[in-house]
């Protein structure tokens, strides 16, 4: 199983709401990212966990939250998000966080903010 | 601002035609390269990479060449077809520089003329 699977693929949300995305890997990587995507862009890295700890946050506001239960599940939970939130959010994994391995990305959720 | 750069951010061939995609660095330092493929509403996909101690790294149908002179890396692809519609990122590992992570391009969308 080679595959990173995300849910939901679509979001729409309030500023006000709560939410959360997830992601899941089989894999056995040990390195798992959250990248957010504007359109025509390339992805901007987010949060990077490795052996499920957190080793990288870009500077993230702290709407955004992540959080790694165990080797193969990334959330990312949205509270009071902006309407320049709206993107397209990718999750990715790798074997280790060398940033020299190839990383396996999922086909991502399209969050709009209302 | 990024110093992973391309020189056109759109490119139109003929399917059946070769394909050459290129992407400029500034940081000598960088020693590993990679290629991810875009489709339209899909994650990036690994296409193919390179380390510093090579020049030129084939796959199916892909080559990599990269010239550290001039700080330039390439992507060929032969005898493009209409699946290979997609962006193009190219990206680098700076090592520590860059937190072990990947400097991503801006990317050029390849299109296929019939």
């Amino acid at each position: 199983d080679t595959e990173v699977t995300q849910t939901p693929k679509h979001l729409v949300m309030g500023m006000t709401n709560k939410k959360s995305l997830k992601c899941e890997q089989h894999m056995g990587h040990r390195a798992m990212y959250w990248y957010k995507q504007k359109a025509k862009k390339p992805p901007e890295l987010m949060f990077v966990y490795s052996y499920e700890k957190l080793s990288i946050n870009e500077s993230v506001p702290s709407r955004f939250s992540p959080e790694c239960p165990n080797s193969s599940l990334l959330n990312l939970h949205l509270h009071a998000l902006q309407p320049e939130d709206s993107a397209l959010y990718l999750c990715a994994s790798s074997q280790v966080a060398s940033g020299r391995d190839e990383q396996f990305f999922g086909p991502g959720t399209r969050l709009t903010v209302l | 601002g990024e110093s992973v750069g391309l020189h056109l951010p759109t490119l139109s061939v003929q399917e059946g035609d070769n394909s050459i995609i290129n992407c400029a660095y500034s940081n000598s330092a960088s020693d590993y390269f990679i290629w991810y493929k875009q489709e339209s509403g899909k994650g990036p996909q690994f296409i193919i990479d390179i380390r510093s101690n090579m020049d030129k790294r084939q796959g199916q149908r892909v080559t990599v060449l990269l010239n550290k002179t001039v700080k330039h890396l390439s992507l060929q692809i032969a005898a493009t077809q209409p699946g290979d519609s997609a962006v193009y990122f190219c990206a680098e590992n700076r090592g520590r520089d860059s937190n072990y992570q990947l400097i991503w391009g801006a990317g050029t969308k390849l299109i296929i003329k019939p």
